[in-house]
């Protein structure tokens, strides 16, 4: 199975501050998608084929990547973005997901 | 607009089986797989199976071979998902999601939490 691994597991950014959230795999996939988990919420797709921002997700979000090594960017932080990131493979059985990423604000 | 509407809460004993359901609605409940995802409480998400409701085709992840068993009613546009001789450890909330291609899950149930407690 592949394993993703997230990091850091946990982190702090101030409004207005550049934030990139690193997903690695264990073996190389075709993509990686993306998403947001809000507290007491179900997760939400929000970054699919590894750059594409799924409906409603505010472009100063991005992501990127090949291979074993993809990244989320928040150019700019905002308060709405705090929440957990999960990256999510889906190139071989099983699919899996990386641990996590506990977003908050500074 | 598409929509996941899962069961309710449940309470089980050590040693029951739970079975969940996932109405589906706002798209053609055979054109898609329909994935089950387990979040046990502050952790991270684990993909249990899989199954595809024009054939009832099934991919399951290994650790989940034996504990969960997936059907679909076409007629409802309805997956289940039972959940068998449980244990604390099958304490969380389960998410039932609709696979898309390049393996991505697009829409999500609302969850249903799973307590195994005498």
């Amino acid at each position: 199975e592949i394993v993703l691994t997230q990091s850091p597991t946990t982190m702090a950014a101030s409004p207005g501050e550049k934030v990139t959230l690193t997903c690695r795999a264990s073996s190389s996939v075709s993509y990686m998608h993306w998403y947001q988990q809000r507290s007491g919420t179900s997760p939400k797709l929000w970054i699919y084929e590894t750059s594409k921002l799924a409906s409603g997700v505010p472009n100063r979000f991005s992501g990127s990547g090949s291979g074993t090594s993809y990244s989320l960017t928040i150019n700019s932080m905002e308060t709405e973005d705090a929440a957990t990131y999960y990256c999510q493979q889906g190139s071989s059985y099983p699919n899996t997901f990386g641990a996590g990423t506990k977003l908050e604000l500074k | 607009q598409v929509k996941l509407l899962q069961s309710g809460a449940a309470l089980v004993k050590p040693g029951a089986s739970v079975k969940m359901s996932c109405k589906a609605s706002g798209y053609t409940f055979t054109d898609y797989w329909v994935s089950w995802v387990k979040q046990s409480h502050g952790k991270s998400l684990e993909w249990i199976g899989e199954i595809y409701p024009n054939s009832g085709a099934t991919n399951f992840n290994e650790k989940f071979k034996g504990k969960a068993t997936l059907t679909v009613d076409k007629s409802t546009s309805t997956a289940y998902m039972e959940l068998s001789r449980l244990t604390s450890e099958d304490s969380a909330i389960y998410y039932c999601t609709r696979w898309t291609y390049y393996g991505l899950f697009d829409y999500w149930g609302q969850g249903v939490m799973v307590t195994v407690s005498s």
